[in-house]
């Protein structure tokens, strides 16, 4: 079982509409989980950072964590064709751990 | 603000043949300063961290080696080169005086060994 696994994709969405992508983890006491965009050839970017079970908005993301399911998903509303580009799942485990374990990414592609 | 350079931007390298990738940070002090490899089709998987001045972490054992000769400054070495070695390398820090464990990435270096 992989630590972070994401679906690879593509993910086809039409512009305006909302992207859901997911993530699920194996470390119960994973701590902190980040979501980071990286378009094609360029380095990745960070989004969004979730700590406590719930929602976290910042402008049209949102981030929701379940820590019982070991779940953690993106929403991204009124998706733009600037938004096509590979998501990727980091997840921190314990206190001192210095690691991020990052999934392989989903590439999401928003349909004009 | 913080800033996070990294060069070469790109770099060909025949097999066997050494490597320095080097990578710095503006805008902070002792940030905690991070390498990884993205090889293609594959996730991101780190390779280095590094606390402090001289103090360097290794994930996965290979011909690859660390050091940080000052607080801002961390560099990633070969002695020779493998076909494997080819990817996309990221440098990144995080503020050290912070818990929240955000990473941010510089532009990278990509490595093709032939």
């Amino acid at each position: 079982q992989k630590e972070v696994e994401q679906n690879s994709g593509p993910l086809s969405v039409p512009e305006g509409a909302i992207a859901s992508l997911n993530c699920t983890y194996s470390d119960r006491v994973s701590q902190s989980f980040f979501w980071y965009r990286q378009y094609s050839g360029k380095s990745p970017e960070l989004i969004m950072s979730i700590y406590s079970n719930g929602d976290k908005e910042d402008g049209r993301f949102t981030a929701q964590l379940n820590k019982a399911s070991q779940y953690v998903s993106l929403l991204i509303r009124d998706s733009q064709p600037s938004d096509s580009a590979t998501y990727l799942c980091a997840v921190k485990g314990h206190f001192g751990n210095e690691k991020l374990t990052f999934g392989t990414g989903t590439r999401l592609t928003i349909i004009p | 603000s913080q800033t996070i350079h990294q060069w070469p931007a790109t770099l060909v390298q025949p097999v066997g043949s050494p490597l320095s990738l080097e990578c710095t940070v503006e805008g902070t002090s002792n940030p905690n300063l991070y390498w990884y490899r993205q090889a293609a089709g594959r996730g991101l998987q780190l390779l280095f961290y590094s606390v402090g001045i001289g103090q360097i972490s290794s994930e996965v054992p290979q011909n690859l080696s660390a050091s940080r000769p000052q607080d801002r400054q961390f560099i990633l070495s070969s002695k020779k080169l493998l076909l494997s070695d080819s990817g996309f390398y990221l440098c990144a820090w995080r503020d050290s005086g912070i818990s929240s464990y955000e990473q941010y990435f510089g532009p990278g270096t990509r490595l093709t060994v032939t």
